[in-house]
C-alpha cells in the first residue's frame, strides 16, 4: 500500500518567505509526527498530533513553526519568515497506534533550503 | 529518556557479518529498544525492536543481554546495498512516545 507522502520535495526559500510543507500519512494512521534532520544528524522531534489534536509541540524552535493536523490526516507544517538556520529537511511520520508497539514510518521528507 | 551510545562509523565487506553495539546505561524498566536504518535522502526505517535477550526476523538479529544496559544488531552477510545509518533508540512503550534519534552509526560496505 503506499507510504506516508511528503510534498514538495524539495523547496528553495528566501529569507522571510512563508513556507507550507505536507504530508498525507498512511490512511488509518492515528499518530502522525513531524521532524527536523540537519545535514548529519539524526532526525529531532518538532511536533506530535493523536488524531487532530495536537499533543506535543515541545521541539518546535520559534513560534514561526505552526504544525496543524485539522481532519485528523494530513498535516501541514508551515514556517513564516524563514531564516538561513531553517534550512534542513522535514520529515513526516505515522503510526498506528503510536507507541514503542506500533513503528513510525517516515515519509522521504521534504528539503529545504532558504537563501 | 535514556542516552544511547554508538559507534560513529563502521566499514565491512561484502558477505560479512555486521555488529553495531548500542550503549544504554540507564536504561529504565519500562524502556523497548528499536532500530532503524536510513538511507540517503530518505526517510527512517523500522529494523527491529526487543525489550530482552534476542529477537530476530527476516533482516537482522537483536541481542539484549540481562542487564540492558547495552544491546547489538547484528546484520547477517551484508551487501553493498546496507550501506546507511543505523539508530539505536530507548523508550516506553507508550502512548505518543516521542522518538529521540541520536547521530546514528553510519556503516560502510565495500565490495
Amino acid at each position: 500500500g503506499a507510504g506516508v507522502s511528503q510534498s514538495p520535495r524539495y523547496k528553495v526559500a528566501k529569507r522571510g518567505q512563508d513556507v507550507a510543507l505536507r504530508c498525507d500519512p498512511i490512511s488509518g494512521h492515528v499518530s502522525l509526527f513531524w521532524y527536523q534532520q540537519a545535514l548529519g544528524q539524526g532526525p529531532e522531534f518538532l511536533t506530535y498530533f493523536q488524531n487532530e489534536a495536537q499533543l506535543d509541540k515541545s521541539g518546535l524552535p520559534s513560534d514561526r513553526f505552526f504544525a496543524e493536523r485539522p481532519e485528523g490526516s494530513v498535516s501541514t507544517l508551515k514556517i513564516q519568515r524563514t531564516q538561513q538556520e531553517d534550512s534542513a529537511v522535514y520529515l513526516c511520520a505515522s503510526s498506528l497506534e503510536g507507541n514503542y508497539n506500533s513503528p513510525l514510518h517516515f515519509g522521504n521528507g521534504t528539503r529545504l533550503t532558504v537563501t | 529518556l535514556a542516552k544511547t551510545t554508538q559507534p560513529i562509523s563502521m566499514d565491512s565487506y561484502e558477505g560479512q557479518e555486521v555488529n553495531i553495539t548500542c550503549s544504554h546505561n540507564n536504561i529504565a524498566t519500562n524502556d523497548y529498544i528499536t532500530w532503524y536504518q536510513q538511507f540517503p535522502s530518505q526517510g527512517p526505517r523500522f529494523i527491529i525492536q526487543g525489550y530482552k535477550t534476542k529477537v530476530t526476523n527476516e533482516v537482522a538479529s537483536l541481542f539484549i543481554p540481562a542487564d540492558r544496559k547495552s544491546s547489538t544488531l547484528s546484520l547477517p552477510r551484508v551487501s553493498l546495498s546496507d550501506t546507511a545509518v543505523y539508530y539505536c533508540l530507548v523508550g516506553e512503550l507508550e502512548y505518543g512516545n516521542k522518538l529521540v534519534f541520536g547521530a546514528g552509526t553510519i556503516l560502510r560496505v565495500k565490495s
